[in-house]
């Protein structure tokens, strides 16, 4: 059964920080990664989709990276804001079920 | 813009009630899902439909149900056999081409039972 894991569970950082989550899979035979923002009380907003093909996804301040063979992702955050203060979470589906499998979670506090 | 929609965004259920959970969609996606939300716990699988009228038991089935009748729409119900239904519920959907297009989420329907 795929198990995802989420590295730290909660982060603070001064305003301006370049900071990295972390998650790990222990089933590689996924075939994308997608990573999600959560807002306290609001849904999942998707952030970036990777392709298991592909080792990299960018958009603006937001980096994301997939290794399959290692059964690691991380999601790399520039210069951070206080808006982006949330919980951001990782999922995987595993193999050829359509369920998402997800991380717990890291909540991040971006400080003025 | 495609998305998807639930309501109500809250709602309040006595003991013993039966409550329906509205989730609608316009991204002509094949699959949705329900997850519920607990703090500490993340995310759970309830039901998953991968066409219109089947679906399938997820994780935590017991004491809910859904319908599929129409492509768009794949309400939840909580049943008074629910005995902890107090959560955070989350409709999702994923289209045919999941593996380059994902999973997309609404906003949430939070369950109290008073």
């Amino acid at each position: 059964k795929q198990e995802v894991t989420q590295i730290p569970a909660a982060l603070s950082v001064p305003e301006g920080e370049n900071l990295v989550l972390n998650c790990s899979f222990t089933d590689s035979a996924i075939y994308n990664l997608q990573w999600f923002r959560q807002d306290p009380g609001k849904g999942l907003t998707s952030l970036l989709l990777i392709q298991s093909s592909q080792r990299e996804q960018t958009s603006g301040r937001l980096n994301a990276s997939l290794d399959k063979s290692s059964g690691r992702s991380t999601l790399y955050i520039a210069a951070s804001q206080p808006g982006d203060s949330a919980t951001y979470l990782c999922a995987v589906p595993p193999g050829s079920a359509r369920q998402l499998t997800f991380g717990s979670g890291t909540q991040l506090t971006v400080l003025p | 813009d495609g998305g998807i929609t639930q309501s109500p965004k809250y709602l309040f259920r006595k003991e013993g009630q039966n409550v329906t959970l509205s989730c609608e969609q316009n991204l002509n996606h094949d699959a949705m899902y329900w997850y519920r939300q607990d703090p500490g716990q993340g995310l759970r699988l309830i039901y998953y439909s991968q066409i219109v009228n089947d679906f399938q038991k997820g994780d935590i089935a017991e004491g809910y149900s859904v319908s599929r009748e129409k492509k768009e729409s794949f309400p939840l119900t909580v049943t008074s056999a629910q005995k902890n239904p107090t959560a955070f519920y989350l409709c999702a959907s994923s289209p045919e081409d999941r593996v380059s297009r994902g999973y997309t989420f609404g906003s949430g329907t939070r369950l109290t039972v008073v």
